[in-house]
């Protein structure tokens, strides 16, 4: 969606390094979301923003970090990448219907 | 625990013919139902929504049902394309503001 940008789309990094990726919108949207995709367990919310410097907890929040400065930047920060953080990573914004960046495959080896 | 079920990993069917993808829940509190539509290598994309006032919501050949009373909801597709072959994925909200839960998917395939 031309309204949301992701990058990187594609990482492959190793075993505990920081790795940080980007959400970029320019919908000046209130809320923000990150998501991972794994085979078998769907879409699963890591961490959410409704509004700068306002972050909270998803369901599977462990090893990441997020940040929001601006209202259009939402980053995603693996602190100390494992070989289960390899998945397929999703930033939304939106309220009760989101709308989808394209995604970032990340590969922890 | 999963709130959000989607029990048939995937699903094939003739094209014209019609696809029933199926959805059950179990937080009373969700209020809002969406199915979203994924090809591969491409985010999701909302397809279609429906309030718990409502039964029933149709959109061209799409229309999704929800019956509050069995915790269920279902996708209908009349008639199925191949272009519709993708991963559908039911996604709920209500029970923690307006975060979405989603449910693991269903890959449709559809034969020409």
């Amino acid at each position: 969606d031309a309204g949301i940008t992701q990058s990187p789309r594609h990482k492959v990094t190793e075993t505990g390094t920081p790795v940080t990726l980007r959400c970029h919108q320019t919908e000046n949207h209130r809320y923000m979301y990150w998501y991972r995709q794994d085979p078998g367990h769907g879409l699963r919310l890591i961490h959410y923003s409704y509004g700068v410097k306002d972050t909270d907890k998803g369901e599977v929040s462990d090893g990441y970090s997020v940040s929001r400065s601006k209202t259009e930047d939402f980053l995603l920060t693996l602190e100390s990448a494992t070989s289960s953080q390899t998945s397929v990573y999703f930033c939304a914004i939106g309220d009760y219907g989101y709308t989808f960046g394209s995604g970032t495959r990340l590969t922890v080896v | 625990d999963q709130q959000v079920k989607q029990n048939s990993p995937s699903l094939s069917v003739q094209e014209g013919r019609i696809s029933i993808l199926n959805c059950d829940y179990t937080n009373s509190m969700f209020d809002y139902f969406l199915w979203y539509k994924k090809y591969p290598a491409e985010g999701p994309t909302f397809l279609i929504s429906i309030s718990s006032i409502k039964d029933k919501n149709e959109d061209g050949r799409f229309t999704v049902f929800l019956n509050k009373s069995a915790k269920h909801l279902s996708l209908h597709i009349v008639p199925s394309q191949p272009g519709d072959s993708a991963v559908y994925f039911c996604a709920a909200s209500g029970g923690d503001g307006n975060k979405l839960v989603f449910g693991a998917g269903t890959i449709l395939r559809v034969k020409s």
